[in-house]
């Protein structure tokens, strides 16, 4: 099965932690997003890699760090420094030309 | 920088009946136009997707159009069903290495 893969599809933490949020394609796709979703905002563009050992900020980087090792994987990790954390997480791939494709999501709940 | 205006944020339409949703952009450089269907608590499909070098693209019960003068594009569904609940995203984007914005989504409620 190709795809994309979000873990865990719920998170919970405590406010002051940093949390780490899956993402694994086997698409074989080169770009790789994170979209941060709430009610009424759309889709928003946290960060982005179009090739390994690269990334770019997006519209809302503050408070979010990434990784990009390897092709299959590009974890977010939401530090203490996001004011406002909880939200549903999208990862997305594409390769070359758009289009692009989602993964299921993680919903995180910070309280 | 581009952005993409979605209207209605909210609309049903009776089972059977049609349902359109419109898109505006402002980037006349953009060439790609997705729309991508959310049902609830899962991550967007793509559902149709069109190229500025053609006006119309069709798909079994769906269909989009783009009118790149007035610089807008819509989804039309036809004979909607009660499975066409979700909430529908446009976006635009001027291709490879670019990009891709999205309009704020609507909400559509098919009635029965």
């Amino acid at each position: 099965d190709g795809g994309i893969t979000q873990s865990p599809k719920y998170l919970f933490r405590k406010e002051g932690q940093n949390v780490t949020l899956s993402c694994e394609q086997n698409l074989n796709h080169d770009a790789m997003y994170w979209y941060r979703q709430d009610p009424g905002q759309g889709l928003r563009l946290i960060y982005y890699s179009q090739i390994v050992n690269d990334f770019q900020k997006g519209d809302i980087a503050e408070g979010y760090s990434v990784s990009r090792e390897k092709k299959e994987s590009f974890p977010l990790t939401v530090t203490s420094a996001q004011k406002n954390p909880t939200a549903f997480y999208l990862c997305a791939s594409s390769w070359r030309d758009l289009p692009l494709y989602f993964g299921p999501g993680t919903r995180l709940t910070v309280t | 920088g581009e952005n993409v205006e979605q209207h209605p944020s909210t609309l049903s339409v009776q089972e059977g009946d049609s349902a359109v949703i419109k898109c505006t952009y402002s980037d006349s450089a953009s060439n790609y136009f997705p729309w991508y269907k959310q049902e609830l608590g899962k991550g967007p499909q793509l559902i149709i997707d069109i190229r500025s070098n053609v006006g119309e693209k069709k798909d079994q019960r769906i269909a989009v159009t783009l009118n790149k003068t007035a610089k807008h594009f819509s989804l039309h569904i036809t004979e909607t069903q009660p499975e066409d609940s979700a909430v529908y995203f446009c976006a635009a984007s001027r291709g490879r290495d670019d990009k891709i914005i999205f309009g704020k989504g609507t909400r559509l409620h098919i009635l029965p």
